[in-house]
């Protein structure tokens, strides 16, 4: 069964540092997303990106952040310069194999962000 | 008041017991509703998905849509051991216009299901 994946599982980083987390969507999915969740908390929106832009992000995605399709496989969360607070679970999710059909997502395993 | 509201628990049942997850919401144009099991540093996993009102069944479980009442239901019958997780309720508005599908999420109830 298809399924998205994420590299890496674990990354720790200093403060300032910028980080890149890597995902592998599920192959014909139209729309891809980012969210990320802070231990015991909720999951939250970041962002999503559909024909090679980025079609709505949450207040929490700021100039720090970046997306990007670097190729037909890929898509990538940067993070310029990290702060304490960014030290979280990112998950990277996809759907849509038509047009319109965003319903349902599906999650990679996520990447825990530490941020020392 | 929040978006969705889902009561944390924890929630700690009996094997074989009957176990209804609850969520209610703010936002009329939520159209999708989906429920997912995460288990402990794992993602979210898709366990079922409705739109608009009404009931979906699947094997144990079954997702339940007030729209009238804003307030989605996940039943689980015969639980097992193996149902142990966090359950995430998430919706979107329909997709078409501003949206895109972002999913807005419940808090997540935690569940354990004692042998």
């Amino acid at each position: 069964e298809p399924e998205v994946t994420q590299t890496p599982s674990h990354q720790v980083t200093q403060m300032g540092q910028e980080v890149i987390l890597r995902c592998v969507p599920i192959s014909n999915h139209l729309y891809f997303y980012w969210y990320r969740q802070i231990l015991g908390q909720k999951v939250e929106f970041l962002v999503s990106f559909y024909n090679n832009e980025i079609s709505e992000k949450s207040e929490i995605f700021d100039d720090q952040f970046s997306v990007e399709r670097p190729d037909g496989s890929n898509f990538t969360l940067k993070i310029r310069s990290t702060k304490l607070e960014d030290s979280a679970m990112y998950f990277c999710a996809s759907s849509g194999l038509r047009e319109g059909r965003t319903d349902t997502q599906y999650f990679g395993p996520g990447t825990r962000l530490t941020v020392l | 008041q929040k978006e969705v509201e889902q009561d944390p628990g924890p929630l700690s049942v009996p094997e074989g017991a009957i176990v209804s997850l609850n969520c209610t919401y703010s936002n009329s144009a939520f159209q999708y509703f989906m429920w997912y099991r995460q288990y402990s540093r794992k993602g979210p996993e898709l366990l079922m998905y409705t739109y608009s009102s009404g009931n979906k069944e699947d094997g144990r479980f079954t997702a339940q849509v007030d729209k009238s009442s804003k307030y989605i239901s996940l039943f689980i019958r015969d639980s097992q051991p193996s149902d142990s997780a966090t359950y995430l309720c998430a919706m979107s508005e329909r997709a078409g216009g501003t949206s895109y599908g972002k999913l807005t999420f419940g808090q997540g109830t935690i569940l354990t299901v004692h042998p």
